[in-house]
């Protein structure tokens, strides 16, 4: 148990579908992430949030929209996509960027949500 | 300037042996190197974690070792078990810089036989 718990844990859905993904943190920490993790590419930064501001999207299309309602959840809304982002998505949380901590770089991961677009 | 290369793919070691991982970056800004791993079905977990100033690091069986000159570095898992076989990434960021982004390898599956 990372204390970062997505959901669902597997979906497929077709390419006009709209889903969600749920990510939910309960280590105390201001930053989310969500990464996609496919076989043929490394891990991929999707979006970044701290103290529930986006601070970065990794020129992500708007196919995927994130949401990010407080320090604790987020969410990662899907909207027409294609087969291609079949992938594993891993939402992961850290302290805040502004933390003077040397553990403030450590990322934790969840699970991921398997994500399979027909 | 953000890629970190990883090598080898894969790695098949014996019960007892070493594995050796190597990651090479070209961005000089980067000042913390993080090596995750990951089981299969689960998310990447940190395993051991290492910043410029010191040249290795080591955390029971594992240990990082780290060539600032040559930009590079390398995990090092001594007296290799089953029960380590998994995929280890090694990653790169800029702690200094806003958003606490961690550029990954590509990932080398390990499998050590028994």
């Amino acid at each position: 148990e990372t204390g970062v718990t997505q959901t669902p844990r597997h979906l497929v859905m077709g390419m006009t579908n709209k889903k969600s993904l749920k990510c939910e943190q309960h280590l105390g920490h201001n930053a989310m992430y969500w990464y996609k993790q496919s076989a043929k590419k490394p891990l991929e930064l999707m979006f970044v949030y701290n103290f529930k501001e986006q601070t970065e999207n990794n020129s992500v299309p708007s196919r995927f929209s994130p949401e990010c309602p407080n320090s604790s959840h987020l969410f990662l809304h899907l909207h027409t996509l294609q087969p291609e982002d079949s992938a594993l998505y891993l939402c992961a949380s850290s302290q805040d960027f502004s933390s003077s901590n040397p553990q403030g770089n450590t990322i934790y991961f969840g699970e991921g949500s398997w994500l399979t677009v027909v | 300037q953000q890629q970190v290369k990883q090598s080898p793919q894969s790695l098949i070691v014996q019960k007892g042996g070493i594995s050796i991982i190597n990651c090479a970056y070209e961005n000089t800004a980067f000042d913390y190197f993080p090596w995750y791993q990951q089981f299969p079905g689960k998310g990447p977990a940190l395993l051991i974690a290492i910043r410029p100033d010191v040249s290795e690091k080591k955390e029971g069986r594992f240990t990082i070792s780290f060539n600032k000159s040559a930009k590079q570095f390398s995990l090092h898992i001594m007296d290799s078990q089953p029960g380590d076989s998994a995929t280890y990434f090694c990653a790169a960021s800029m702690s200094k810089a806003a958003g606490n982004k961690l550029t990954f390898g590509g990932g080398t599956r390990v499998l050590v036989k028994p």
